[in-house]
């Protein structure tokens, strides 16, 4: 089946220690990125990569880092997690970002909560 | 960027047919309209997208405007499982890759 896979879908953690979501899809995709979302702000763009080893920021980058070393998984890394990343957040991807009519599958999200 | 308007919400009984407006005054001759839902508790998933003419898939159709500056989604027998945020998202090949969500309109169906 294609589809996008985060892990974990929930986790609860404390300020200060590193975390990794992990993000993976199944349909040779080039493109992928990282979304938050929050109450009254919307999903915002953290972080997408074009392929391989071509990354870059989205609108809400400080405190977030990826890296895209196999085509297939695109981890999203807390260095230091702070209360303010407190959100729910989800991976998509899609076959080339350049072609602005493909559709962007999504994962399931995962739910963080900073303490 | 182009920007989209929504209502807030909207709500339908089952088994009869939706109309989901959107606005998009300012839209540009090469933007696409891409239509995504996000279901409770799950990631969004795209339902629909076209430039000028009408669509459909097997999930919804897309009516366009001539002019371009409104289109409307349409379910054409809602169920419950339609329940969800439904998002009009313009896509320019000029401003970036990503999915600008705004609010959406929360679509209510009752039995």
């Amino acid at each position: 089946e294609a589809q996008v896979t985060q892990n974990p879908r929930y986790l609860i953690t404390v300020t200060g220690k590193k975390l990794t979501v992990t993000c993976s899809q199944n349909m040779n995709h080039e493109y992928m990125s990282w979304y938050r979302q929050d109450p009254g702000l919307g999903l915002r763009q953290i972080y997408y990569s074009m392929n391989v080893e071509v990354t870059d920021k989205g609108d809400v980058p400080e405190g977030y880092k990826v890296s895209r070393k196999e085509k297939r998984n695109f981890p999203l890394i807390l260095e230091s997690p702070s209360p303010n990343q407190t959100s729910l957040y989800f991976c998509a991807s899609s076959f080339h970002a350049g072609q602005f009519y493909n559709e962007q599958f999504f994962g399931p999200g995962t739910r963080l909560t900073v303490l | 960027d182009a920007k989209t308007t929504q209502p807030n919400s909207m709500e339908s009984n089952e088994e009869e047919p939706v109309h989901l407006p959107c606005n998009h005054s300012t839209i540009s001759g090469t933007d696409y309209i891409h239509w995504y839902r996000q279901l409770p508790s799950q990631g969004p998933e795209y339902v629909i997208h076209g430039l000028t003419s009408n669509v459909n898939n097997r999930m919804a159709s897309l009516a366009i405007a001539e002019d371009r500056k409104s289109s409307t989604l349409i379910l054409h027998r809602a169920t419950l499982r339609d329940a969800a945020v439904y998002y009009c998202i313009l896509r320019d090949p000029n401003s970036g890759y990503a999915l600008n969500f705004g609010k959406g309109t929360s679509l209510l169906v009752t039995p």
